[in-house]
């Protein structure tokens, strides 16, 4: 299957700093990558739909301001998260959308783990 | 906008038993639907899926049904085993590819 990276793996930061999430698809191009937060033992929270050459969709009470997304290529994606306060810690989990005539299948990333102190 | 509800929550099943998970969407327009398994602190996989025109799909142990009409789907493990442990989503999916997850089920399966 298509294969998705994530960089870094872990994060700690010191509140007010600002934190580069970077969501690479390895062997395929994605036109569409999806941005997810996950709070343990939850489940995934759609933030916002990246689109490679366009601006982010954000969902309905996500700071578009604070989670900077840029889909400069075909195969990476960038989530910043600004001014980053403890509130912010959680796990961020990217997917990529691969779209055929049969299936619309998301390949997620391994996830990156915030924490800010 | 979509509203996915998945039960139950937690499920314990002996080895060689048959799992079953339920979930419910509200938008008639969905038409893909992914089962994913999350094991503890990795990625979600996919490991099923169902397009709307089909009312069911298997693959060895694992199947998949869908009712369009009552706007419910679920995912049947047969025979279970221990590595069969793990969190499961399903998730409901429209054309433009943005999917909306259910809560998970934490599946486990006792030796």
């Amino acid at each position: 299957g298509a294969v998705v990276s994530q960089h870094p793996s872990r994060v700690i930061c010191k509140s007010g700093t600002s934190v580069k999430i970077e969501c690479r698809s390895l062997d395929f191009q994605a036109t569409t990558m999806f941005w997810y937060r996950q709070f343990p033992k939850q489940s995934l929270m759609l933030m916002a739909t990246s689109n490679e050459g366009s601006k982010a969709t954000y969902e309905q009470g996500v700071e578009k301001d604070k989670f900077l997304i840029n889909h400069a290529s075909l195969t990476l994606s960038t989530l910043t998260v600004t001014s980053a306060h403890p509130e912010d810690s959680s796990f961020y989990i990217c997917s990529a959308r691969v779209l055929t005539r049969i299936t619309d299948t998301q390949y997620f990333g391994p996830g990156t783990r915030l924490t800010v102190l | 906008g979509e509203n996915v509800e998945q039960h139950p929550s937690t499920l314990s099943v002996q080895e060689g038993d048959s799992a079953v998970i339920k979930c419910t969407y509200s938008d008639s327009a969905s038409n893909y639907f992914p089962w994913y398994k999350q094991e503890l602190g990795k990625r979600p996989q996919l490991i099923i899926d169902i397009r709307s025109n089909v009312g069911e799909k298997k693959d060895q142990r694992i199947a998949v049904t869908l009712n369009k009409t009552a706007k419910h789907f679920s995912l049947h493990i047969t025979e279970t085993q221990p590595e069969d442990s793990a969190v499961y989503f399903c998730a409901a999916s429209n054309g433009a590819g943005k999917s909306t997850f259910g809560d998970g089920t934490t599946l486990t399966v006792k030796p």
